[in-house]
């Protein structure tokens, strides 16, 4: 099975550098993704690790490290629209049902302020 | 990215009676399609995997005759909830991948209601 933490809730500044932590402890590993996930609305894609390391995509980056089962979202130049839930996702192994299954955290809760 | 629809995005019924939604992929053809479940203030909750042409694999804990899924063509899938009850009142997003795709692509989700 698959366990995921995350923090529940952030506060940042409009402008301002977040950091929002994943850990996980999973039977199988076949990537790490985060997605934004707006009130009301589905998730869109927002990264993808499956190598150590940092991924970075404009104002966003993430990092990875497998021996850690630890990842972190790193949101620069915070804008009021980030204002969203970020959801950390962790692919398992082949799961025999055909298909690779994403395990979701619950979710961190970020609101920017001005 | 590509694209997931889903219809319809709110529905409202009277416990008892079954609601269908249908998950479609507009410019890919989706080998695998997902159900989730998300109560407020809560993560997404796989319900099932379905591959086309195959049956669905349920996760622990949801009832397959209660929650049908059809995943009949490479675009479409489709999950009816059969005598639906106020406590199945959430919000249902499906997602999608193709052959080559890494990534999942959610749909815009479809909020039920039960009353």
């Amino acid at each position: 099975g698959q366990n995921i933490d995350q923090p529940t809730e952030m506060t940042a500044t409009e402008g301002a550098i977040v950091q929002i932590n994943c850990t996980y402890q999973t039977s199988g590993f076949n990537g790490l993704f985060w997605y934004q996930q707006h009130a009301g609305e589905a998730p869109t894609f927002l990264s993808y690790n499956v190598l150590d390391g940092l991924e970075e995509k404009g104002r966003f980056s993430s990092f990875l490290s497998r021996s850690k089962g630890y990842s972190y979202l790193l949101l620069k130049e915070l804008q009021m629209k980030d204002s969203a839930s970020y959801l950390c996702a962790v692919r398992d192994s082949y799961s025999g049902a055909g298909s690779y299954q994403l395990t979701f955290g619950k979710g961190t809760k970020l609101s920017v302020i001005p | 990215g590509a694209v997931v629809s889903q219809h319809p995005s709110r529905v409202i019924c009277k416990s008892g009676t079954s609601v269908k939604i249908e998950c479609r992929s507009l410019d890919f053809q989706a080998t695998t399609m997902f159900w989730y479940r998300q109560f407020p203030k809560q993560s997404l909750m796989l319900m099932a995997t379905s591959n086309e042409g195959s049956k669905a694999t349920y996760e622990q804990g949801v009832e397959k005759d209660k929650f049908l899924i059809n995943h009949a063509s490479l675009t479409l899938s489709t999950l009816t909830v059969t005598s639906a009850h106020p406590e199945d009142s959430s919000f249902y997003i499906c997602s999608a991948r193709g052959l080559n795709h890494n990534e999942q692509f959610f749909g815009p989700g479809t909020r039920l209601t039960v009353l």
